[in-house]
């Protein structure tokens, strides 16, 4: 159980378009989930927290105008990158933490997205 | 500002080697987890250690959290192929939603056969 899935796993786009990507949790809910970016051989680092039904809260020095979170369900947060260009190319990794009433220390990770903008 | 140092930041061993990677910091957290990566995917929860002082053995893996809590190593003995990855130490953070975990910067491992 406790299964985090993202679609896309890989999507390359050309400079100053914009591309979505979802986060699902299969077999749970998550009221809270997570954004994270991780530039090849550096560890990852939080861009939001995405909570079910209210606004996500940035990070210090993430865009929120660029990189737009909607937690519309329990089970499904997006993340569009708006107008991308090429330094926004990284992996981009979701987590999820289940509702209450579970371990709410415990964050399950998606398998990443890999962006690649040209 | 909470963070993680890990060190060696990378390690290229013998299959059957042991080794040793470290998570320190200057600040008490009252909890630490293990991750590993591997490329193209994300991150898997090997442990959490709660307890300062804590020991815990998973298959090769020991993982022992710092009786301060403000450090954790992870050991693994007779390293094999499949072990290579990126290991992560994580621990709860402050972030502004108070909620996340900050991360380390991570040991790449490398086992050759």
């Amino acid at each position: 159980g406790a299964v985090v899935s993202q679609h896309p796993s890989r999507v390359i786009c050309k400079s100053g378009t914009s591309v979505k990507i979802e986060c699902r949790s299969l077999d749970f809910q998550a009221t809270t989930m997570f954004w994270y970016r991780q530039f090849p051989k550096q560890s990852l680092m939080l861009m939001a927290t995405s909570n079910e039904g209210s606004k996500a809260t940035y990070e210090q020095g993430v865009e929120k105008d660029k990189f737009l979170i909607n937690h519309a369900s329990l089970t499904l947060s997006t993340l569009t990158v708006t107008s991308a260009h090429p330094e926004d190319s990284s992996f981009y990794i979701c987590s999820a933490i289940r509702s209450a009433g579970y371990n709410t220390d415990t964050q399950y990770f998606g398998p990443g997205t890999r962006l690649t903008v040209l | 500002t909470q963070l993680l140092e890990q060190s060696p930041q990378f390690l290229s061993i013998q299959e059957g080697e042991n080794l040793t990677v470290y998570c320190n910091s200057s600040s008490v957290f009252s909890s630490l987890q293990w991750y590993r990566q591997e490329p193209g995917e994300g991150p898997v929860l090997l442990v959490t250690v709660v307890t300062g002082g804590e020991v815990k053995k998973l298959k090769r893996l020991t993982f022992q959290f710092g009786d301060a809590r403000k450090d954790s190593s992870l050991h693994i003995t007779a390293a094999q192929p499949g072990d290579t990855g990126l290991y992560l130490c994580a621990g709860p953070g402050h972030n502004q939603a108070g909620t996340a975990l900050i991360f380390g910067k991570g040991t790449t491992l490398s086992v050759s056969s």
